[in-house]
């Protein structure tokens, strides 16, 4: 189990610029979910993936944000045009059916997301 | 549309103190509920509780659940320095696309003084 990674662990963009983050899940989880989490707050759910199929997305993933699991194993979330109130701490978490009966799923360490 | 409120906000005690953490909760079709511990970066599993009124327990921490007050304590006794982090509760729903989709509260901050 080497744990779910994520891809830059931080990146400073300008407004308007467009992002791309990668999540590799742990390589038997056929769950990935990505959340946001900005200071103060909890993580908030925006989309969730089961295999390559997106099965669910927020009210808050806007129509600049689109996120891709093509072939069921790693996952990028991209951000166009890119506005401060996008800043924030955006986590990737995976998990299997039997996984989350019993432990919730496996969290990385996130990707910190400052637009200036 | 789920809810989750946690109290207090922040907490400050010293090294050996016991500590309560509240968690509340609105959520259509509840699943089970999960506490979290997030020292820098990734949250870290603690506690998944489905059923009322059996306690979880791992070393100092505990947890119960109230299904019927909708409502779950995190307790914390001897705490240590290392104890130090914000804790948050999230809930589950159960079955269709929703699953395992979590909820969180905002968190608690606990600061452990020596």
């Amino acid at each position: 189990d080497t744990g779910v990674s994520q891809d830059p662990r931080h990146k400073i963009t300008k407004r308007g610029q467009n992002v791309t983050f990668r999540c590799d899940p742990i390589s038997e989880h056929n769950r990935l979910y990505w959340y946001r989490q900005t200071l103060g707050q909890g993580p908030e759910f925006l989309t969730y993936f089961q295999n390559e199929a997106q099965l669910e997305k927020s009210r808050l993933l806007s129509d600049r944000f689109s996120a891709e699991r093509p072939k069921g194993s790693f996952s990028t979330l991209e951000i166009q045009r890119t506005e401060q109130g996008d800043s924030a701490m955006y986590l990737c978490a995976s998990s299997s059916r039997d996984r989350t009966l019993i432990y919730g799923y496996t969290f990385g360490s996130g990707t910190r997301l400052t637009v200036v | 549309e789920d809810k989750v409120v946690q109290s207090p906000l922040s907490l400050v005690v010293h090294e050996g103190d016991t500590v309560t953490l509240n968690c509340s909760y609105e959520v259509t079709n509840f699943r089970s509920l999960l506490w979290y511990k997030q020292e820098k970066k990734a949250p870290t599993f603690l506690f998944m509780l489905t059923s009322s009124g059996i306690e979880k327990k791992s070393g100092r921490l505990s947890s119960i659940l109230d299904k019927k007050e909708l409502f779950s304590i995190l307790n914390i006794t001897a705490t240590q320095t290392g104890d130090s982090a914000v804790y948050l509760c999230a809930v589950a729903r159960a079955g269709g696309t929703s699953y395992g989709k979590l909820t969180f509260g905002q968190g608690t901050i606990l600061t452990v003084h020596p």
